[in-house]
């Protein structure tokens, strides 16, 4: 069975900084993997995904088939960033497995 | 383009009943799914619908259901409510039927007294 695992609830970063939110997952096929981010009172939306390779705000992230990760990345955190983001693989149709989410707070 | 829209945004139900939500996809879009949210649980897949064909089902009793029409509006329904089916209850709607970019709705928030 599919699996997503975000092991940070919680991310706490001051402006400037640099941003690494985990993901890991677990599938023994070839997932397409997602990043969708909540901002405060905001649907859930994409992000970006792995097939594309693009950059989208500043945020890029590398599917790792090795370590079977995903990690989200920014050089340099704004305070607009803060909000809630989800790793979320599909293998079947367009059946999203989430994880749990991890809360990002950029501090000014 | 309109973007996914659910109905009703707030719904307040007793134990026993049941309930009807709905949702009309972006215009175009031929693939609807459900998702529940809740605070312990977080984002669990219900089941997704391609022309009018249920594809894929997550892990959930058979109280839960759905259904999508020709024109892809698609309905999920939960009979026999129980106080944990208290949630936000999410639609996504998508242009093809593998792996795409999904596009969430606002979201029906349940609450079961």
């Amino acid at each position: 069975a599919q699996r997503v695992t975000q092991p940070e609830k919680l991310l706490s970063v001051f402006k400037g900084a640099p941003v690494e939110l985990k993901c890991n997952y677990s599938y023994s096929g070839s997932p397409e993997l997602f990043w969708y981010v909540q901002y405060s009172r905001q649907r859930l939306q994409l992000l970006l995904r792995h097939i594309s390779r693009e950059s989208i705000k500043g945020f890029t992230a590398d599917l790792n088939k090795g370590e079977t990760s995903f990690h989200l990345k920014k050089p340099f955190a704004q305070e607009e960033d803060s909000a809630m983001y989800y790793c979320a693989l599909s293998n079947a149709g367009n059946m999203l497995t989430f994880g749990g989410g991890t809360r990002l707070m950029v501090k000014p | 383009k309109a973007g996914v829209t659910q109905t009703p945004r707030y719904l307040i139900k007793t134990r026993g009943q049941q309930v009807t939500l709905s949702c009309s996809p972006i215009s175009g879009h031929r693939s609807v799914s459900w998702y529940q949210q809740t605070p312990g649980q977080g984002l669990q897949f219900l089941f997704e619908y391609f022309s009018e064909t249920q594809r894929n089902k997550g892990n959930f009793p058979g109280r839960f259901s759905g259904r999508q029409f020709s024109n892809s509006r698609s309905e999920m329904n939960v009979s026999t409510l129980e106080l944990g089916d208290s949630a936000l209850y999410l639609c996504a709607s998508s242009l093809l039927d593998q792996k795409e970019t999904q596009y969430f709705g606002p979201g029906t928030r349940l609450l079961v007294l």
